[in-house]
């Protein structure tokens, strides 16, 4: 099966710009997550979908962060602008359910340089 | 809140050597353990996971059990290979915050021939 996609890969933009990245999860999986790795740190949590409702956005920056999941598969994380602390790999990740011990799966992330 | 501690890296061992990478977790209630790996240039992979006290999780010849008493869920390999270099994290999910996993620092592995 198809794993979860994400575009762009590499994305270089000045700070204050805007930029997006997309998201394509694996086919019925209903759980989208999406973590930002900031070098040398685990990935932390910015969001997390069920279908296209928000089950966790605490610690989405939401001054300048936004994201959506409008029919409920694929989603797009936005930032706007675009700050220097910003630079990190964003992940996109899925699971079939929305269970404590379900795996999930991550896509190989965009990279986001904010010069 | 949630936390997941590792050991600094790099770890730099030779093939065939014995591996250990130490994870020591905080959590509220009984949690879920995973180990992912990420190799050079790919996406974090996971590598096995325990779901309950003393299950121990296995794959590709990597182990790891789950202990409550010392909340660890340290990662071993009897002999590494070249190919096993790669960041590996330790991560947690609690039941209390649905399936948010908590993920440590990471733990770089570099095998040499």
């Amino acid at each position: 099966e198809a794993g979860v996609a994400q575009s762009p890969r590499y994305k270089i933009i000045e700070k204050r710009q805007s930029v997006a990245f997309w998201c394509n999860p694996i086919s019925g999986h209903a759980t989208l997550y999406w973590y930002q790795q900031i070098l040398g740190q685990g990935p932390k949590l910015l969001i997390q979908f069920q279908n296209n409702g928000v089950v966790d956005d605490s610690q989405l920056p939401k001054d300048r962060f936004s994201a959506e999941r409008l029919k409920g598969v694929d989603s797009t994380l936005k930032i706007q602008p675009a700050k220097l602390e910003d630079s990190a790999v964003y992940l996109c990740a899925s699971s079939l359910e929305r269970t404590g011990w379900e795996t999930q799966y991550f896509g190989p992330g965009t990279r986001l340089l904010v010069l | 809140g949630d936390s997941v501690t590792q050991m600094e890296g790099p770890v730099t061992l030779s093939e065939e050597a014995f591996l250990t990478i130490n994870c020591t977790y905080t959590a509220t209630g009984y949690p879920s353990l995973f180990w992912y790996v990420q190799y050079p240039g790919e996406g974090l992979q996971l590598l096995l996971k325990a779901t309950k006290a003393d299950d121990k999780g296995s794959n590709k010849g990597f182990e790891a059990t789950y202990r409550k008493e010392t909340t660890s869920f340290h990662l071993e390999k009897g002999s590494v290979q070249v190919s096993d270099s790669a960041v590996y994290f330790c991560a947690l999910s609690d039941p209390g915050t649905a399936s948010k996993l908590t993920f440590g620092t990471g733990t770089r592995l570099q095998v040499t021939l």
